[in-house]
This record gives structure tokens, C-alpha cells and sequence, in this order.
């Protein structure tokens, strides 16, 4: 199984709604990220869990939550977001091994209204 | 500040044609990788150079890996449409808490 699954893959919401992502692997990678990817722009890293501990934090809005309940998930927390937050959130792993290599979600549209 | 520079941001190439794209990053690393990436799509991975002078090939493209000079390149030979899409180089770095930052992107358009 070589797959990272990500719930919902279209999300759209208000911006007094709260919400979650979710990503999901059984590669036992022991990190996961959450980027931000506007369109036509490179993927901006939001979130890194490395062994479910939170280990940078690339000074995102509060509004965005992340929660790693166990090394094989991965949640974000969406609460009071603004319409600039619209993007496409994509979910990675990695074994964080000699190669470092990432591996994505198919990722999860978000629109705020 | 790690930083990552990728060109040309935008190319369109005729079938057939052999073309490169050229990633430059601003500090010591021996991990660089390609990426793919179709309109509406995740990242599909396609590279990963590990060392100095690491040259990978898969079907129409090769990448390759000149540490010293950091910079990277992905050679495009005898394009056809099907390899139409966003280009990504990406590296990560001790300087980087081995986190990876991405260029910004060549969007490639083959056409017929």
C-alpha cells in the first residue's frame, strides 16, 4: 500500500463553520505534513509531524489546528477561516529516511464562502 | 533562508523537441527532487538525487545533480503532449530542519 488517502477531496464552507481534514497512511512513515498549495504556486508547508510530535510550525494562523492522533493519521482543524484560505490542501508522508522523499494525498479542495 | 529557482517558469515546446528546465537552490544540500504535477492533481514524484553528479532517467526525461554548482536540471527529450503539466524541483536541507522547500514551477505545454 504505497497510498496517502485524504478526506473529504472537496470541502466547501462559511467562514463561522468548523471543519476537518483528514489524511491517512500504512507506509509506517513516521512524518507527515500538511501544505498549502495556491494556484499556479508551489506547495507552502504549513505543519510537520515528525514521530506525532509537532515539530515546525511555519507561523500559520491559529485558525488552522493540527491534530496527529497516531502515527498513521493526520487532521486539520479549520475553524473561522477567511475566503484568502480557498486552496487546495495536500497531505504528505515520508519515511524520513536517506531519501527523504515525500509522498502525496490527492489532496482536498477547500473554498470559503 | 533556503531558496529555490527554478526556470524557465513557463515553456511551450513542439513535439519532438528537446528542451531543459533548471533548478537552483541557495544552499548546501545533497538531496534534490523532481516532481509532477497535471492541472488539478496531487505532486506525483519522479526524482530523487541523493549525491553529487546522480543522474536518473525515466522514458523521455533525465535529471541530474551537480552539488557544487547546486543547481539541478531535468532534460526533456522528443517531447509529445503527454508530458504536459507543472514541473516542481524541491530540496531540503540540514539548514532546512531537512524540510523541503519548492520552486516555484514550470508550467510545460507540448503541443502537436
Amino acid at each position: 500500500d504505497t497510498e496517502v488517502t485524504q478526506t473529504p477531496k472537496h470541502l466547501v464552507m462559511g467562514m463561522t463553520n468548523k471543519k476537518s481534514l483528514k489524511c491517512e497512511q500504512h507506509m509506517g512513515h513516521r512524518a507527515m505534513y500538511w501544505y498549502k498549495q495556491k494556484a499556479k504556486k508551489p506547495p507552502e508547508l504549513m505543519f510537520v509531524y515528525s514521530y506525532e510530535k509537532l515539530s515546525i510550525n511555519e507561523s500559520v494562523p491559529s485558525r488552522f489546528s493540527p491534530e496527529c492522533p497516531n502515527s498513521s493519521l493526520l487532521n486539520l482543524h479549520l475553524h473561522a477561516l477567511q475566503p484568502e484560505d480557498s486552496a487546495l490542501y495536500l497531505c504528505a508522508s515520508s519515511p524520513r529516511d536517506q531519501t527523504g522523499e515525500l509522498f502525496f494525498g490527492e489532496g482536498s479542495r477547500l473554498t470559503v464562502l | 533562508e533556503l531558496k529555490v529557482e527554478q526556470n524557465p517558469l513557463f515553456l511551450s515546446m513542439q513535439e519532438g523537441k528537446n528542451y531543459t528546465i533548471y533548478c537552483n537552490y541557495s544552499t548546501t544540500s545533497d538531496r534534490l527532487y523532481w516532481y509532477r504535477q497535471d492541472p488539478g492533481k496531487s505532486l506525483e514524484s519522479l526524482f530523487v538525487l541523493l549525491s553529487n553528479g546522480a543522474v536518473k532517467q525515466e522514458g523521455r526525461l533525465m535529471a541530474s545533480l551537480d552539488t557544487k554548482a547546486r543547481l539541478s536540471t531535468l532534460h526533456i527529450t522528443a517531447a509529445v503532449h503527454d508530458l504536459s503539466a507543472t514541473y516542481f524541483c524541491a530540496v531540503d536541507s540540514l539548514y532546512n530542519n531537512n524540510d523541503m522547500r519548492f520552486g516555484a514551477g514550470t508550467r510545460l505545454t507540448v503541443k502537436p
